[in-house]
Parts: structure tokens; C-alpha cells; sequence
């Protein structure tokens, strides 16, 4: 069954303690994306992937790090999680031809 | 810088009715349109694709319209049911050399009642 699986689903955090929200896919994608999303600001993307060792910043990198060292693997790292990182984060993969996007169930922090 | 808008935020009808979901968007310049259901506390799922030189595309009861050089997209939801409920997501697929890029609306939140 195509998949993309985040974990955790659910996390209670202190400001300033590094954390890594990890997501894995088993469809051979490509291109993967981290997004949040905020109530009032929609989904937002954070960083993508376009293959092994490519990344680039989406409309929000500010306080995300990412890291593609193998296809199935696209882990979010926030290296010193504040308040304002509060959201639900969503990870997604395509192929690089392909047109249907599918997303994780969702991951969501909670700093405080 | 695309922007889409999806109008009406909520919406709330009476089991059976047929109902028009709109999006629309600033820059013409499109790969494609996709439409997501989001449910409660989880994740999207992908109803309906449009590509750019195509005007429609049907997936049961659900049918989706694209108008690329108006720049509006519309999910029809024929006979809508309970389980229809959640909240409707469409994304643009921007073309060129940002054709990695999806920008969303913020959805609409629909309510079937029984």
C-alpha cells in the first residue's frame, strides 16, 4: 500500500529543545515536501526535496532544517522549536513525472 | 506570486442537494489543479486532478471544471451525503522552472446535514 508515515503524530515540546519530526515513504518518490498549516494561513510549504542530497526553501524555512540522504527518507529538524512553531506539519511525496501527490496524516507540535 | 482563493470558506446544505465548490487563482500560468479533502485531524487526500489543457474531469459524483485563462476552478458534488462532510482543498502546480511549487487555498469547510 503507497504510504508516507510521520512520526510522531502528536507532540507536547519546551522551547529551545531540538526535536525531529521524521517522514518515510515507500513509493520510490522522487520529490518530497514538508508543509504546515496554520488556521486563518492555509498550507504553506516549508522545504522540498527534488531527489537525494536536493533541497531548497519553500515560503516559511525560517527555523526548519531538512536533510535527503536517502530517497525514502525527508526527516523536518527543528533545532530550536519557539511558541510560534506551533502547527500541524504534513509531509508529501510524488514521483518526478507524476502528477498525484499523497500526504502523511499529519504531525502535530505543540511548543511551549 | 500566485495566490488562490477559495470561496465560500463554509457551507452547510441538506443531504441530497447538488453544490458548487469555487477556487480561484492570480497567475494563469498553471501545471495543473488538484482537489484535496481534508478530514478532521488528518491528512489530504487527492479527489480530482486537472490538468492545464484539460477543462474538466469526473470521478463519480464528485466533477471538477478548470477555466486556466479566468483563472477559476469549480468542484461540483452531485447528491451529497453525510459523509461527504470536511474541508475541500485546491491547489495550483505552478509551470516552468517552479513546477516543484503547490500553493493551496485555505478551504472550504462543507457540512452535509442528515
Amino acid at each position: 500500500e503507497a504510504q508516507v508515515t510521520q512520526n510522531p503524530r502528536y507532540l507536547i515540546t519546551v522551547t529551545g529543545k531540538k526535536l525531529t519530526v521524521t517522514c518515510s515513504q515507500n513509493m520510490n518518490h522522487e520529490y518530497m515536501s514538508w508543509y504546515r498549516q496554520d488556521p486563518g494561513l492555509g498550507l504553506r510549504q516549508i522545504y522540498y526535496s527534488m531527489n537525494v542530497e536536493v533541497t531548497d526553501k519553500g515560503d516559511v524555512p525560517e527555523g526548519y532544517k531538512v536533510s535527503r540522504k536517502e530517497k525514502r527518507n525527508f526527516p523536518l529538524i527543528l533545532e530550536s522549536p519557539s511558541p510560534n512553531q506551533t502547527s500541524l506539519y504534513f509531509c508529501a511525496s510524488r514521483n518526478s513525472t507524476g502528477n498525484t501527490i499523497y500526504f502523511g496524516e499529519g504531525s502535530w507540535l505543540t511548543v511551549v | 506570486k500566485q495566490e488562490v482563493t477559495q470561496i465560500p470558506a463554509a457551507l452547510s446544505v441538506p443531504e441530497g442537494e447538488n453544490l458548487v465548490l469555487n477556487c480561484s487563482f492570480t497567475d494563469s500560468a498553471i501545471y495543473n489543479l488538484q482537489w484535496f479533502r481534508q478530514d478532521p485531524g488528518k491528512g489530504l487526500t487527492s479527489l480530482l486532478l486537472i490538468q492545464s489543457s484539460q477543462r474538466e474531469q469526473t470521478s463519480g459524483r464528485l466533477n471538477a471544471s478548470l477555466d486556466k485563462s479566468s483563472g477559476r476552478s469549480t468542484l461540483y458534488i452531485a447528491a451529497s451525503q453525510p459523509g461527504d462532510s470536511a474541508t475541500y482543498l485546491c491547489a495550483v502546480r505552478h509551470s516552468g522552472g517552479s513546477n516543484y511549487k503547490l500553493t493551496f487555498g485555505k478551504g472550504t469547510l462543507l457540512t452535509v446535514n442528515p
